[in-house]
């Protein structure tokens, strides 16, 4: 079992729907973090939290340290949003990042 | 701009023939990570480095070599690359300890061995 897990991996949407995406995690940890992969197969840092919530236009991510278990919603989706949405956790030594496998995201028209 | 810059972007080469992939960032960023990405499997840490002279082991570590001569690079050496090794690798970096500080990632180097 995967030290960190993601659901959906696949989720289609229709323009302008609210969308959530999981992670659960089995260890302890010092931060999250979610990724964003466009099609190009560049990487993009969306949030860094270890509590509570944050915000960042139509994105919000949350944490439940005490559940291991963190979101990401986007609202209003739109086709840009289109992407594979990671989520990362520091498990352990500072300096390790234990991934999820993704959720690949199509939003369409 | 600040940004992390991977040399080459695509490269298809044989089993055995040594090749270098470049990691450079401009940002000042004592930590430097490299990780390989395989469908189903996510992204894997194959080799860090907390500052120059200091690089450690990843998840994934066989095949490959590292060096952290200069704080700015970080290149990602396969001695004897094996088709096994046909990924994409990204590198990435951050200020310290990269669990606890946002990293920035390069655009990716998709490999393919013959």
């Amino acid at each position: 079992k995967n030290e960190v897990e993601q659901s959906p991996q696949n989720l289609t949407a229709q323009e302008g729907e609210f969308i959530t995406i999981n992670c659960s995690y089995s260890v302890g940890i010092s931060a999250l973090h979610w990724l964003q992969q466009h099609p190009g197969g560049g990487i993009v840092s969306l949030f860094m939290l270890s509590s509570g919530k944050k915000k960042h236009g139509r994105l919000i991510a949350t944490i439940n340290i005490q559940e291991k278990h963190s979101s990401l919603h986007i609202t209003a989706s739109h086709p840009r949003d289109s992407a594979v949405y990671i989520c990362a956790a520091n498990t352990g030594t500072a300096s390790k990042l234990t991934f999820g496998t993704g959720t690949r995201l199509q939003v369409t028209l | 701009e600040a940004q992390v810059t991977q040399n080459p972007r695509y490269l298809i080469t044989v089993t055995g023939k040594k090749l270098t992939v470049t990691c450079s960032q401009n940002m000042n960023h004592e930590y430097m990570s490299w990780y390989r990405q395989d469908p189903g499997l996510g992204l894997r840490q194959i080799y860090y480095s907390m500052n120059v002279e200091v690089t450690d082991k990843g998840d994934v570590p066989e095949g490959y070599k590292v060096s952290r001569k200069e704080k700015r690079n970080f290149p990602l050496i396969l001695e004897s690359p094996s088709p096994n090794q046909t990924s994409l690798y990204f590198c990435a970096s951050s200020w310290v300890a990269g669990g606890i500080n946002e990293q920035f990632f390069g655009p990716g180097t998709r490999l393919t061995v013959l």
